[in-house]
């Protein structure tokens, strides 16, 4: 099945560098949604942007969208060690049925060394 | 506030032997429902999903099976547990436009 793709895959800062993800993608899109998994945890929601909307902000969060390419960035500004972790990216459609389906990419393993 | 709960956290079954996660959703009525199925290292796989009591589909063709019985609880099952099924279980719902609120997962290993 068609995947989001991320990259890259595996990213080490310093803490209070920011830390920049990409996601691409490869449907029509409704929205975009990133997440956080903690190792061995469940995901947890971070932002949703919507397919009209180009930027939105959420603390030291900040995810653009640029639909032209089908991508889209997640920025984590003045990082923590505390940020560590894998971030995801999905991307939400309709499918020929009309029922919301998610595509998720493979993620980025973001390491934050204090 | 809604909450989901995913029980166990971590699970060690034999292989041949029969398996049942739960999921329960509060504070919300009639949520989409998944299943999905985590590898090491991997992105999200997912393997059944209900939009309603009774209904479910399946997305890929494997050894387990998914119910809801009620409208807030979501099982998965197998009646004979594959060393293939070992992985991490993630229960999620979603109310509409919104993300998807994850339960804790559980970690299946098969021996």
């Amino acid at each position: 099945s068609q995947q989001g793709e991320e990259d890259p895959q595996a990213l080490s800062i310093q803490e209070g560098e920011n830390a920049t993800m990409n996601c691409s993608y490869k449907t029509s899109i409704n929205n975009l949604q990133w997440y956080r998994q903690n190792s061995g945890r469940g995901l947890v929601h971070l932002i949703l942007i919507r397919s009209n909307e180009r930027e939105k902000h959420s603390g030291r969060l900040r995810v653009t969208l640029d639909t032209s390419k089908k991508s889209s960035s997640l920025l984590i500004t003045a990082s923590r060690a505390a940020d560590t972790a894998s971030y995801f990216c999905a991307t939400a459609y309709l499918n020929a049925g009309n029922n919301r389906k998610l595509i998720w990419g493979l993620g980025t393993s973001l390491a934050v060394n204090p | 506030s809604q909450t989901i709960h995913q029980w166990p956290a971590t699970l060690v079954q034999p292989v041949g032997s029969p398996l049942s996660l739960e999921c329960t959703v509060e504070g919300t009525s009639n949520p989409n429902l998944y299943w999905y199925r985590q590898a090491a290292g991997r992105g999200l796989q997912l393997l059944f999903y209900s939009v309603g009591i009774g209904q479910i589909s399946s997305e890929v063709p494997q050894n387990l099976s998914a119910s809801r019985p009620q409208d807030r609880q979501f099982i998965l099952s197998s009646k004979k547990l594959l060393l293939s099924d070992s992985g991490f279980y993630l229960c999620a719902w979603s109310g509409g436009s919104y993300g998807y609120t994850f339960g804790s997962g559980t970690r299946l290993t098969v021996v």
